[in-house]
């Protein structure tokens, strides 16, 4: 399995301002993903992380509102923009298993968003 | 869309076996998967079945597939207090996005 860190852990973000979420994974993978759990709620796919071009969104979420970068095969950003209340949520970044013989997806431990 | 369901709540006693089911109405995924997650934590894979197949078991977790009726279920033998969190199954339907069910929320009590 790989092993991902997302950092803040959690934050707590004024009306307005923007958040920008990291993921670090421990080796290379093609394919990263962010998710998000309003609460008490399930898991949403927001975009598809892409290596070198732009990220594929999701219906109902858009790039202005979530921009994503993806600079390298371990890294990625989600950033929060904008924020309203509505937004408070968390926030997890996923990758697919290296060599895994069940496409299985791995999370990190997600960003726990408050907006004020 | 896809709608993949589960029940809210299961309420167990401890040593005795759990079973969380789910349903869902497009069944053209490749696999099917079993996350546990524990307040205040990310996602955690417990195990996942290929759709070819009907059971799977590993250790004290059995998962059962039914095709035909889109069903699968996730059996805990011997239910311990450390079980209890929200356990949501997940489907990836030909494709790499996983689509979640909408959770059960499994309590355990001595």
């Amino acid at each position: 399995s790989a092993v991902i860190s997302q950092k803040p852990s959690r934050d707590i973000c004024q009306r307005g301002t923007s958040l920008t979420i990291q993921c670090q994974v421990d080796s290379q993978v093609t394919m990263m993903f962010w998710y998000r759990q309003q609460p008490g709620q399930s898991l949403t796919l927001i975009a598809t992380a892409n290596q070198g071009s732009e990220a594929t969104y999701e219906s109902g979420f858009v790039i202005d509102k979530f921009p994503i970068s993806r600079p390298n095969l371990t890294f990625s950003t989600l950033t929060v923009s904008n924020m309203s209340p509505e937004d408070s949520s968390i926030y997890l970044c996923s990758v697919e298993a290296p060599q895994g013989a069940g496409n299985e997806q791995f999370f990190g431990p997600g960003t726990r968003l408050t907006v004020l | 869309g896809e709608d993949v369901e589960q029940s809210l709540f299961l309420s167990v006693r401890e040593g005795d076996s759990s079973v969380i089911n789910c349903t869902y109405t497009d069944s053209s995924s490749t696999y099917l998967y079993w996350y546990k997650q524990e307040p205040g934590a990310g996602l955690q894979l417990l195990t996942y079945i290929f759709s070819n197949m009907d059971m799977k078991q590993d250790q004290r977790l059995t998962v059962l597939l039914n095709k035909k009726d889109k069903h699968l279920s996730l059996r805990i033998a011997d239910t311990q207090t450390g079980d209890s969190a929200i356990y949501f199954c997940a489907g990836n339907y030909n494709t790499d996005k996983l689509i979640f069910g909408t959770g059960t929320r499994l309590q355990v009590f001595p």
